[in-house]
């Protein structure tokens, strides 16, 4: 399988700042129609995960042009600017090129 | 609005087998892929199959496949998924998510598991 490496584990931030989430696959997700199927997803404490970036870059419906996801072949990053409260909790990586899909361990975005 | 509801917490003994449901409204199960998600306590997320309710056909992840079975029952636009031979480590938060647009675009709001003698 697929390993997704994330780090790092925790990033505590400050209201307002930037955050930047690395996430690392052992092997390239590229697939072999050219697209590259690596989401990121949001769950805050108590609910379920939720969509926020699809391949790589494209921001889900209804998720605020703070997240951005950038990346290629290996290495992917999901950055947020100035971070609001709704922003914190845990947040996954997860690749869907080569199967099974597999999600990164994941990032706690917390207050500084 | 589409909404998957899932119910509550399942109690389950060692040895013995729960199902659980995922009920999809305001969209049709027929038109999409259903996929099935887990949670153990304080951990990550991991994959377990996903059924195409169209067609009963079913994939699983390597280590669910004599663990995890996928249904679909399109009359009630509602999918399951049965857990066997239950053991400790089965516990567990399970969620059902479907592709609406794109993969895993919309999510139950998770079913609790405990696996306890």
């Amino acid at each position: 399988d697929v390993v997704m490496t994330q780090t790092p584990v925790s990033l505590p931030v400050s209201l307002g700042g930037q955050a930047s989430i690395s996430c690392r696959s052992s092997q390239s997700l590229v697939h072999s129609n050219g697209n590259t199927y690596l989401h990121w997803y949001l769950q805050k404490p108590g609910q379920s995960p939720q969509l926020l970036i699809y391949r790589v870059s494209n921001r889900f419906s209804g998720v605020p042009d703070r997240f951005s996801g950038s990346g290629s072949g290996t290495d992917f990053t999901l950055k947020i600017s100035r971070v609001e409260p709704e922003d914190l909790g845990d947040y996954y990586c997860l690749q869907s090129t080569h199967f099974p899909p597999t999600f990164g361990a994941g990032t706690k975005l917390e207050l500084k | 609005e589409v909404q998957l509801q899932q119910y509550g917490a399942e109690l389950g003994k060692p040895g013995t087998s729960v199902k659980l449901s995922c009920k999809v409204s305001g969209y049709n199960i027929r038109s999409t892929y259903m996929h099935w998600v887990n949670q153990r306590p304080g951990k990550g997320l991991e994959w377990i199959g996903r059924i195409d309710p169209a067609n009963g056909n079913t994939i699983y992840a390597e280590k669910f496949k004599s663990k995890a079975t996928l249904t679909a029952d399109t009359s009630s636009n509602t999918a399951y998924m049965q857990l066997s031979q239950l053991k400790s480590d089965d516990t567990a938060i399970y969620f059902c998510a479907m592709d609406l647009m794109v993969l895993m675009d919309a999510w139950g709001q998770g079913a609790s598991v405990t696996v306890s003698s």
